[in-house]
């Protein structure tokens, strides 16, 4: 499985846009890009996917390098309630691990 | 929300007895998942099954066995409980392995092995 890299943790503001970045170096040309999220000590709550193309949904946007080595998941407008650790992971069959995400955390 | 329980949601047992954890959903999907969670690990897959009696190891499956005698049920069992196995456990389902499918999570267990 492609491993990926995400930095430990990032700061927004509130209404701002928050860009958390990815690295997925070493993806295969059918392995997938999905972000999820865990809010406190909930079960991780999906965001969103993609393969080659930009996606987006009512939640976020996720942008991918046109060499897929690397991908930015957009929350166009913060809020406190985006709080969160945020995963990047990639698959292409079930054994997929979740790395340690970014935390990001959203400042009033 | 996706109608997923996981029972109990919170265990202290002792080191060297039997645990069993279970995950039930509503959705009928076809796959299901058991996941730990650690400080500084993320989340590691323990084992998945991918039908009525078929399953398959995840990533650290050692300790652990796993059954799925319903669609509905995925039981994880900890044979002879160790404080490492002191966690959190989430049970996850998905309708395909396919492209483009999403896991839903249920709440989580915590385990505390003493």
């Amino acid at each position: 499985d492609a491993k990926t890299t995400q930095p430990p943790s990032m700061d927004c503001a509130e209404g701002r846009a928050a860009n958390l970045p990815c690295n997925h170096s070493t993806i295969s040309g059918n392995e997938y890009v999905y972000w999820y999220r865990q809010i406190h000590s909930q079960g991780p709550q999906y965001i969103i996917h993609g393969l080659k193309n930009n996606e987006t949904n009512e939640m976020a946007s996720l942008i991918i390098t046109e060499d897929r080595k690397s991908s930015t998941l957009i929350l166009p407008h913060a809020t406190l309630r985006d709080t969160a650790v945020y995963y990047c992971i990639v698959r292409v069959i079930q054994k997929v691990t979740f790395g340690t995400g970014t935390k990001l955390q959203v400042i009033p | 929300d996706a109608g997923i329980t996981q029972s109990p949601r919170h265990k202290v047992t002792e080191t060297g007895t039997p645990v069993t954890l279970r995950c039930h959903q509503t959705e009928n999907h076809r796959y299901m998942y058991w996941y730990r969670q650690d400080p500084g690990h993320g989340l590691r897959l323990i084992h998945y099954s991918y039908g009525v009696k078929d399953t398959d190891k995840g990533e650290v499956s050692d300790g652990y066995s796993v059954s799925r005698s319903k669609t509905e049920d995925f039981l994880l069992t900890l044979e002879s409980a160790t404080s490492s196995q002191t966690s959190v456990y989430f049970c996850a389902i998905s309708e395909s392995a396919g492209e483009g499918y999403e896991q839903f999570f249920g709440p989580g267990t915590r385990l505390t092995v003493l």
